[in-house]
């Protein structure tokens, strides 16, 4: 089955302590990108990233880093996590051009910073 | 930064009647999306219509898209109890292919009454 894997979905943590989440897609899919959802804010674009070892900010970056060493996986890294990370976080992929194909989502990582 | 807006920001209706929600964008795109999410799940993708498309259908969806007031709704006919979520419209700049990622509205939250 096509899809788009996050883990953890839930996750419960105290500031500055790192953490990463996973994004695995295995659709072949040169696109990839994390969006944060917040309530009266919508989904912003963390970072995103065109192919293997290319990756660029998105509209909200800072606190987070990204890496893409391999095409399938695309994990996003909080080095010290502060509560106004608190969100829920998706990752998306798409064809080759991003965001001119559909984008096809993870099923969210609810984070929590205390 | 946000550009979609969707309106209304919530609608509730009686199973088997049509729901129509709008969204209306800032500046020129290449192609607007729509996306549904139930509750605290992933996106999932509906529709997508380029900016030399006017009307497309999929099921019981119908978008239509109209650049010159830059705005687009999105009809589902015969409205069932599991269309209850919310609906996001997302636009993609018309910027030769620029990979930085959709750009999300707030959100339609539709329920349906049974």
């Amino acid at each position: 089955e096509a899809q788009v894997t996050q883990n953890p979905r839930y996750l419960i943590t105290v500031t500055g302590k790192k953490l990463t989440v996973t994004c695995s897609q295995n659709m072949n899919h040169e696109y990839m990108s994390w969006y944060r959802q917040d309530p009266g804010l919508g989904l912003r674009q963390i970072y995103y990233s065109m192919n293997v070892e290319v990756t660029d900010k998105g509209d909200v970056p800072e606190g987070y880093k990204v890496s893409r060493k391999e095409k399938r996986n695309f994990p996003l890294i909080l080095e010290s996590p502060s509560p106004n990370q608190t969100s829920l976080y998706f990752c998306a992929s798409s064809l080759a051009g991003g965001p001119i194909y559909e984008q096809y989502f993870g099923p969210g990582t609810r984070l929590t910073v205390t | 930064s946000q550009q979609g807006e969707e309106d209304p920001q919530a609608l509730s209706i009686q199973e088997g009647e049509n729901a129509t929600m709008n969204c209306s964008y800032k500046t020129s795109i290449n192609n607007l999306q729509w996306y549904r999410q139930n509750s605290g799940r992933g996106l999932v993708h509906l529709i997508l219509i380029r900016s030399n498309e006017r009307e497309k259908h999929s099921g019981r969806l119908r978008v239509t898209l109209d650049t010159s007031k830059k705005s687009s709704s999105l009809l589902i006919t015969a409205s069932r109890a599991a269309d209850t979520a919310s609906y996001f419209c997302a636009t993609v700049p018309y910027s030769g292919g620029g990979a930085d990622g959709l750009t999300f509205g707030k959100g339609t939250h539709l329920i349906i009454q049974p």
